[in-house]
């Protein structure tokens, strides 16, 4: 079946703007995880979404950043006012529900601020 | 605060010869261990795991061993291939406090070499 998937692929903006980025989880996963990857780093966490529970928000850098999720679909990681050092990649993961279940990666949406 | 370490950026091996890749963490809450795979421009894949009351795990040419009292992960691979290069990411989680959500090291870039 299809994987998870991430819109856009790349986004330049410009420093100030707002973007929106898009993931699509596999179907029937209920759990749902947004990570960041900057240049030579490792992934780090953002957000997670369990089923109806309130999201893990503890990753989020700022208060610009924030993600809503509806239902056990579509969600959408939203950075407002970009700065230079938002610029990464940003990776969506989707799971079932169960601890320690295999987490599958989307290819991640490539965020260049300038 | 890394709570997760991957002190060597890159290994390069020769075709047939075992690989070892390292990481260290400092959290003793983390109880679950991964290991995930990435390629360029796309997003990381799952590659074995192993539980906090396991010393070793087994898949194939894939071997993950975790020492709990030096805080202590490696991954093997042997015989080593050429496919085998990529990007590998130690990650671990503590789920029964913080649910699914992974603490990824820095990563180590291999080179297998034919």
């Amino acid at each position: 079946g299809a994987g998870v998937s991430q819109s856009p692929s790349n986004k330049v903006t410009e420093k100030g703007k707002d973007v929106e980025l898009r993931c699509d989880p596999i179907s029937g996963h209920t759990a749902l995880y947004w990570y960041r990857q900057r240049l030579g780093q490792g992934l780090e966490f953002l957000i997670y979404f369990q089923g109806n529970s309130a999201p893990d928000k503890s990753g989020l850098p700022s208060d610009r950043f924030s993600a809503e999720r509806t239902g056990e679909s579509v969600s959408t990681l939203t950075i407002q006012r970009t700065q230079q050092e938002d610029s990464a990649v940003y990776l969506c993961a989707s799971s079932h529900w169960a601890l320690n279940d295999e987490q599958y990666f989307g290819p991640g949406t490539r965020l260049t601020v300038t | 605060d890394q709570q997760v370490k991957q002190n060597s950026p890159s290994l390069s091996v020769q075709e047939g010869r075992i690989s070892i890749l390292n990481c260290d963490y400092t959290n003793s809450m983390f109880d679950y261990f991964l290991w995930y795979k990435k390629y360029p421009a796309e997003g990381p894949t799952f590659l074995i795991s192993i539980s906090s009351i396991k010393d070793k795990n087994e898949d194939g040419r894939f071997t993950v061993f975790l020492n709990k009292s030096a805080k202590h992960l490696s991954l093997h691979i042997v015989p080593s291939q050429p496919g085998d290069s990529a990007v590998y990411f130690c990650a671990a989680s503590a789920a029964y406090n913080q649910g699914g959500k992974l603490i990824f090291g820095q990563g180590t870039e291999l080179s297998v070499k034919p």
